[in-house]
C-alpha cells in the first residue's frame, strides 16, 4: 500500500523567505507524485507533478520540487515567499493507473509580513 | 472555460437522514473521481469512474455510500442513514481520460457536509 507523509502540519515564513515542505513517500512500486494547494473554501489545485521524467520538476507560481528516490522523498520549495502563498499544501501519490490519489496529511503555510 | 462544479455548497442535515452531492465534471473528461476531506481522516479517495467501465468503488467506507454517473456526466453521491462521523467535505474531481498517470485531476470547490 501507498502512503505518503508530510512533516510540520503548520509552517510559518517570513515574506521574501524559503519556503519548504517536506514530503516522503512509500510506495513498492515508482511513484508518480503530485504537490496541490488548496486555498480556503476552495478545491485543489495542482502545483507540479513527476511522472518519472526530469527529478527536479517545476511548477506554477514559482514552486519545484526534486524527486529524491534514494531518500523517498518529494519536497516542495519555493525561493521567496509571497502573502499570496498562504495556503494549505498536500502531498500526493497515485497509483500504477493514475486513478486514485493518496495524499498527506497537508500542510498548512503562513506567510508573515 | 467552467471548471468542475458541485452542488450544494453547503449541507446540513440531522442524523439519520439521506443525503445527495451532485458533482458535474468539466466537459468532455470521462473520468470522475469522489474524495473525502475530514479532519480526522484527511483526504480519502472515495470512488472513481472511468467512460462506461464499472466503477472503482474500494474507497466507500460503509455500504450506506453509493454513487452513480448518468450518461458518462453528471455524478451524484448518495449517503444513507447519515451518522455525524460522515461530516467532511465531498470533493469531486474530473480528469481527460483518466487511467493515465499524466492526466491531471481538476477538483471542483466541495460540498461541506455537516450531521447534526
Amino acid at each position: 500500500a501507498q502512503s505518503v507523509t508530510q512533516l510540520g502540519s503548520h509552517v510559518s515564513v517570513s515574506e521574501g523567505a524559503l519556503v519548504l515542505l517536506r514530503c516522503n513517500y512509500s510506495s513498492s512500486v515508482p511513484p508518480y507524485l503530485f504537490w496541490y494547494v488548496q486555498y480556503p473554501n476552495q478545491g485543489l489545485q495542482l502545483l507540479l507533478k513527476y511522472t518519472s521524467a526530469a527529478t527536479l520538476v517545476k511548477g506554477i507560481n514559482g514552486f519545484e520540487a526534486e524527486f529524491k528516490k534514494s531518500e523517498t522523498s518529494f519536497h516542495l520549495t519555493k525561493p521567496s515567499a509571497h502573502m499570496s502563498d498562504a495556503a494549505e499544501y498536500f502531498c500526493a501519490v497515485s497509483d500504477l493507473g493514475g486513478n486514485k490519489l493518496t495524499f498527506g496529511g497537508g500542510t498548512r503555510v503562513l506567510v508573515k509580513p | 472555460g467552467a471548471g468542475v462544479s458541485q452542488s450544494p455548497s453547503n449541507k446540513v442535515t440531522e442524523k439519520g437522514k439521506d443525503v445527495e452531492l451532485r458533482c458535474d465534471p468539466i466537459s468532455g473528461h470521462t473520468a470522475l473521481y469522489w474524495y473525502r476531506q475530514s479532519l480526522g481522516q484527511g483526504l480519502e479517495f472515495l470512488i472513481y469512474f472511468q467512460g462506461n467501465s464499472a466503477p472503482d468503488k474500494s474507497g466507500l467506507p460503509s455500504d450506506r455510500f453509493s454513487a452513480e454517473r448518468t450518461g458518462g456526466s453528471v455524478s451524484t453521491l448518495t449517503i444513507q442513514r447519515t451518522q455525524q462521523e460522515d461530516s467532511a467535505v465531498y470533493l469531486c474531481a474530473s480528469s481527460l481520460a483518466g487511467g493515465k498517470v499524466i492526466d491531471t485531476q481538476y477538483f471542483g470547490p466541495g460540498t461541506r457536509l455537516t450531521v447534526l
